[in-house]
């Protein structure tokens, strides 16, 4: 079965400090994945790509296919940060399969 | 228009009512999708379209739930006899070219059915 898992309901961090948001897919074959993020009382927004190889905001993730994981990190959290994440794959069909979020609270 | 357009913010309705919901996607952009968010939960796939055309309405719950988008632009699920268990936050979004390329998300329609 496909499926996302964010195994964290809630990370909460100092600013400054290393952020991890865990991300961990099932799906057989060679996936698209994405981090999309929320901000209090914003729309839902594609954070980053794993086909664009891209650094957003100083956040990078990257793709395990051994451990089939897509880890969003970022050497240096900021207040600015806190938010709502959404791990996402794209299997073969046109749509995305959501994990469940991460709620990042950065502290001053 | 500049964003994906959803209305109306918010409906309640009775238990039994039909309802619908409107989404206006970014002009131009090919693909529509619904979702659907439970609260404490992340979007669940409903429906999308391709200009005019549903292509996958796997996830959609029951046959009290249908979209259209007759003209390849604006798109309305529908829901008819509404449910407690509908509530949520139906969420539209628009992409130029499919999934692999980023979805422009709505601001949502939050559904409580009483």
């Amino acid at each position: 079965a496909q499926r996302v898992t964010q195994p964290e309901k809630l990370l909460s961090v100092f600013k400054g400090a290393p952020v991890e948001l865990k991300c961990n897919y099932s799906y057989s074959g060679s996936p698209e994945l994405f981090w999309y993020v929320q901000y209090s009382r914003q729309r839902l927004q594609l954070l980053l790509r794993h086909i664009s190889r891209e650094s957003i905001k100083g956040f990078t993730a990257d793709l395990n296919k051994g451990e089939t994981s897509f880890h969003l990190k970022k050497p240096f959290a900021q207040e600015e940060d806190s938010a709502m994440y959404y791990c996402a794959l794209s299997p073969l069909t046109d749509k995305l399969i959501f994990g469940t979020g991460t709620r990042l609270q950065v502290f001053p | 228009g500049a964003g994906v357009s959803q209305s109306p913010r918010y409906k309640v309705t009775k238990r039994g009512q039909d309802v619908a919901l409107r989404c206006d996607p970014i002009s131009g952009h090919v693909s529509l999708y619904w979702y659907r968010q439970a609260l404490g939960q992340g979007p669940e796939f409903l429906t999308y379209f391709n200009y005019e055309a549903q292509q996958d309405k796997s996830g959609l719950p029951n046959d009290r739930f249908s979209a259209e988008r007759p003209e390849g632009s604006i798109s309305t699920l529908t829901i008819q006899r509404t449910q407690q268990e509908d509530s949520a936050v139906y969420l539209c979004a628009s992409s130029l070219r499919g999934a692999n390329y980023g979805y422009t998300f709505g601001s949502g329609t939050r559904l409580t059915v009483v």
